[in-house]
């Protein structure tokens, strides 16, 4: 599996944005990037995902790299509710999607400071 | 966006008795469902994928005889801790995609927290 690198902590002040970095020098061509968060005792929940282009939805903003060797998870604004731990995932697009598995590496602990 | 749930969220059992974990996909129907393992402070490790109307597939080094993974229909998973031990004290996390869906998304559980005495 393509392995992920994310710095092991951030902290960010509430209400501004937050730039989660993500190393994937080895991806594939055919490699999704894929975030998710997961809130203290809690599973984890999508975030966002994308193959080349940037990507926007409610949650967060993705901005992946020319080269695809790296992304950028953006919360554009964050709140006490965003401290989470970030992981971001590479998942092989050419898998059949019912059976394929996500591999989860340590992720970043995002702090949010009030 | 879909639900995934996980009964029971806690539990508490002596040391050499049995847990079952239950996964339910509430409004939507799951061909597969994947089971991981958190300990505290780490990652989830995928113990295992689970495939409705057949066998588990495991990770290397999760014992299937100690981890019993039944998926008897499209809404239900179940993980059964045999012959618990304090080591096998952790968060137990299920995962679930639509039917079909190509979105990518994965829907988790709110995980199930097993503490042996």
């Amino acid at each position: 599996d393509a392995k992920t690198t994310q710095p092991n902590s951030m902290e960010s002040n509430e209400e501004e944005p937050v730039h989660l970095p993500c190393n994937h020098s080895t991806i594939s061509g055919t490699d999704y990037i894929h975030w998710y968060r997961q809130l203290p005792s809690q599973g984890p929940e999508y975030v966002i995902h994308g193959l080349t282009s940037n990507v926007n939805n409610r949650m967060a903003s993705l901005a992946i790299a020319e080269d695809r060797k790296s992304s950028t998870l953006i919360l554009h604004r964050a709140t006490l509710r965003d401290a989470a731990v970030y992981y971001c995932i590479l998942r092989d697009g050419r898998s059949n999607f019912g059976n394929e598995k996500l591999t989860f590496g340590t992720g970043t602990r995002l702090t949010i400071i009030p | 966006g879909a639900v995934v749930s996980q009964h029971p969220s806690r539990v508490i059992c002596k040391s050499g008795t049995s847990v079952k974990i239950e996964c339910r996909s509430l409004d939507f129907q799951a061909t597969t469902m994947f089971w991981y393992r958190q300990f505290p402070k780490q990652s989830l490790m995928l113990m295992a994928t689970s495939n409705e109307g057949s066998k588990a597939t495991y990770e290397q080094g999760v014992e299937k005889d100690k981890f019993l993974i039944n998926h008897a229909s499209l809404t239900l998973s179940t993980l059964t801790v045999t012959s618990a031990h304090p080591e096998d004290s952790s968060f137990y996390i299920c995962s679930a995609r639509l039917a079909g869906g190509n979105t990518g998304e994965l829907f988790f559980g709110e995980g199930s927290r097993l503490t042996v005495l």
